[in-house]
This record gives C-alpha cells, sequence and structure tokens, in this order.
C-alpha cells in the first residue's frame, strides 16, 4: 500500500521568496517519487522524479526536491518563487512495475508581487 | 501537435444520458488510465490499462466503464450519468520501462 500526504492545501510566497511545498509517502517498498504542475484550465507537466539514483533531483524552472529516507519525505523546494510559478503542485509515489500512481490532494501555490 | 489528446474538451449533460469520453495519444506508449479530478481531493484513478487486453478498474470505478480499442486509444463511457460526476477528467499514458506518466489536456465534464 502507498500514500502520500501533503502538507498544505494553499502556500502563498512574495515574489523572490523561497518556496517549499511538502510532501511525505507511505510506502512498502522503494518508492519512486514524482511532483507535478498543473497551470490553470491545463494538464499535469511533470517537474521532477525520483527513482532511486541521486537523493536531490533537479528539476524544470529552477525546482528541486530532495529524497529523505529517514524522514519519508520528498519536500519540493525553489530559492526565488517568480509570479509564472503560481500553480497547483501534486506530489506522487509509485512502487513501480505493475503499481500505480497514487497522488497527494495537492498544493496551491500563491505568489504575491 | 499534442501528444495526448482528449476530446470532448467541454461537455454538459443532463443525469440519465450515456456519455464517452475518448482518449488518444501519439507516444507509442503501452499504458493508459483515467483519472477525476475534484477540488481538493487531488487526482482519483477511475480505470487503468497495462496493454490492449488488460482493463483493470481503480479507486474509484463504479459508475464508469472503459474500452481499450487499440494500443493508442482509451474511452471511458459513463452509462447513466448523474450530478456528482461532474469533475475535471483526466487521460494519461505511460511506458511499462517508465512510470512517468504524461497527461492530456482534460475533459470539464457537467451533469446537470
Amino acid at each position: 500500500a502507498q500514500s502520500v500526504t501533503q502538507l498544505g492545501s494553499h502556500v502563498s510566497v512574495s515574489e523572490g521568496a523561497l518556496v517549499l511545498l511538502r510532501c511525505n509517502y507511505s510506502s512498502s517498498v522503494p518508492p519512486y517519487l514524482f511532483w507535478y504542475v498543473q497551470y490553470p484550465n491545463q494538464g499535469l507537466q511533470l517537474l521532477l522524479k525520483y527513482t532511486s539514483a541521486a537523493t536531490l533531483v533537479k528539476g524544470i524552472n529552477g525546482f528541486e526536491a530532495e529524497f529523505k529516507k529517514s524522514e519519508t519525505s520528498f519536500h519540493l523546494t525553489k530559492p526565488s518563487a517568480h509570479m509564472s510559478d503560481a500553480a497547483e503542485y501534486f506530489c506522487a509515489v509509485t512502487s513501480g512495475g505493475y503499481s500505480t500512481l497514487t497522488f497527494g490532494k495537492g498544493t496551491m501555490l500563491l505568489v504575491s508581487p | 501537435d499534442a501528444d495526448v489528446t482528449q476530446t470532448p474538451r467541454n461537455r454538459i449533460t443532463k443525469t440519465g444520458k450515456r456519455i464517452m469520453l475518448e482518449c488518444s495519444q501519439t507516444k507509442g506508449h503501452d499504458r493508459m488510465y483515467w483519472y477525476r479530478q475534484d477540488p481538493g481531493l487531488g487526482l482519483q484513478l477511475i480505470y487503468y490499462s497495462f496493454d490492449v487486453k488488460d482493463i483493470n478498474k481503480g479507486e474509484i470505478s463504479d459508475g464508469y466503464s472503459v474500452s481499450r480499442q487499440a494500443q493508442a486509444k482509451f474511452s471511458l463511457s459513463l452509462e447513466s450519468a448523474i450530478p456528482n460526476q461532474t469533475a475535471l477528467y483526466f487521460c494519461a499514458t505511460s511506458s511499462s520501462g517508465d512510470d512517468t506518466q504524461y497527461f492530456g489536456p482534460g475533459t470539464r465534464l457537467t451533469v446537470l
């Protein structure tokens, strides 16, 4: 069984501030972890993924995430928020093979000038 | 051209009507998925197919059925639509060698 918890349905930051979106997972086997972004009126787009290689994963648009097994976490960060980062972000986990993706409930990132 | 397309993009229908949502992909992937998205609930898996002859129920399959007509096509049907099926529906695809899923643009369905 696997599950994902995203802390905070909404996160507000000022432009230029650090972005931190939290994701904790539960998995009975070594997980593969993903972050997706959804801009208004669009489908989901892959930001980055962890598949048991380097624990610090770099994605598109300056985002990165660190896999911490001891904390069962995969938090998403960006040093400096931009207005264009305003979107909904989803964390997802799979065990690979014939397993499917399980998504968190999403975190809406709001960026103010 | 988009790799994963969904038709229609928007649909308004009435309670009791049969509705079909279609998904096509040009990525050559063998796996396809249908999700629904409701505000605050994230994405919930309705059905998935790992190849043409393999169809599996997801966590919320009641009231839905699917057909995998070809490797590139996966349709979702609502046999008798009800208002609580009003949602945003997404199709996604992946390769058996990679768990990354690629999403279509979504279909916004409203059941009155």
